[in-house]
């Protein structure tokens, strides 16, 4: 039971190049969510999926694009990335339930030059 | 709107010792529940503890404690007899609970340092 994996650890871009994060749970969660952390400001969510098919925005989307074909998958895909896009990227997941504990992955390190 | 506050940027307390990480939170929703997450330096977070807006006892989950004050909208973490690997920055967090799988909202943080 790996829990909660992201894909990959570490990232450098340039700016304009894209790419896409990936975030796999096996704990079968309905609920999972894309998060970023940036020195000071805690974590702020960026998007969010309720169940397969299904996302959502959240509080920071712009320059984001997120997709959830699979229950088990979330990936977070960056377009043109952006200097400000530098920051540490955490996928959670969550049951659906009233406590409803969000578990989070390892984080992924994106540096954008 | 949902805030958390959390006013120690860092807090020092020696090995053995308990110590309080403070946090304050609005809402206007009546059913919510409130997070603690630990992030040590490797970077990963860690769920350590929660509390239902609803519920009666304060939750304890071994040496965490969580010393919740609803009319003071204050959820402090209490952790007794501190141990070196405590170092880390703590974070508190809230959901509103009135439609599920809503997104946390995370405190700043308090970085906790233990020293021997």
């Amino acid at each position: 039971n790996a829990g909660v994996t992201q894909t990959p650890k570490f990232r450098v871009l340039k700016t304009g190049q894209s790419m896409t994060l990936l975030c796999a749970q096996d704990m079968n969660h309905e609920y999972m969510y894309w998060y970023r952390q940036d020195p000071g400001m805690g974590l702020r969510l960026i998007h969010y999926s309720v169940g397969e098919g299904t996302t959502a925005k959240g509080e920071v989307p712009d320059g984001y694009n997120v997709s959830r074909l699979k229950k088990q998958n979330f990936l977070l895909g960056l377009e043109s990335a952006a200097p400000s896009q530098t920051s540490v990227y955490f996928c959670a997941s969550s049951y659906f339930g009233s406590t409803d504990t969000q578990y989070f992955g390892p984080g992924t390190r994106l540096t954008v030059l | 709107a949902q805030k958390i506050t959390q006013t120690q940027p860092g807090m020092f307390v020696q090995e053995k010792e308990a110590v309080t990480l403070d946090c304050t939170y609005d809402t206007s929703d009546p059913s919510y529940g409130l997070f603690w997450y630990k992030q040590p330096s490797s970077g990963e977070m860690i769920f350590l503890i929660y509390q239902g807006s609803y519920d009666q006892q304060n939750a304890t989950e071994g040496r965490y404690s969580l010393n919740f004050q609803k009319a003071r909208k204050s959820a402090n973490l209490v952790i007794s007899a501190s141990q070196l690997g405590d170092s880390a920055m703590y974070f508190c967090a809230m959901r509103e609970l009135r439609q599920a799988g809503t997104a946390l909202i995370f405190g700043k943080g308090t970085t906790l340092s233990v020293s021997s």
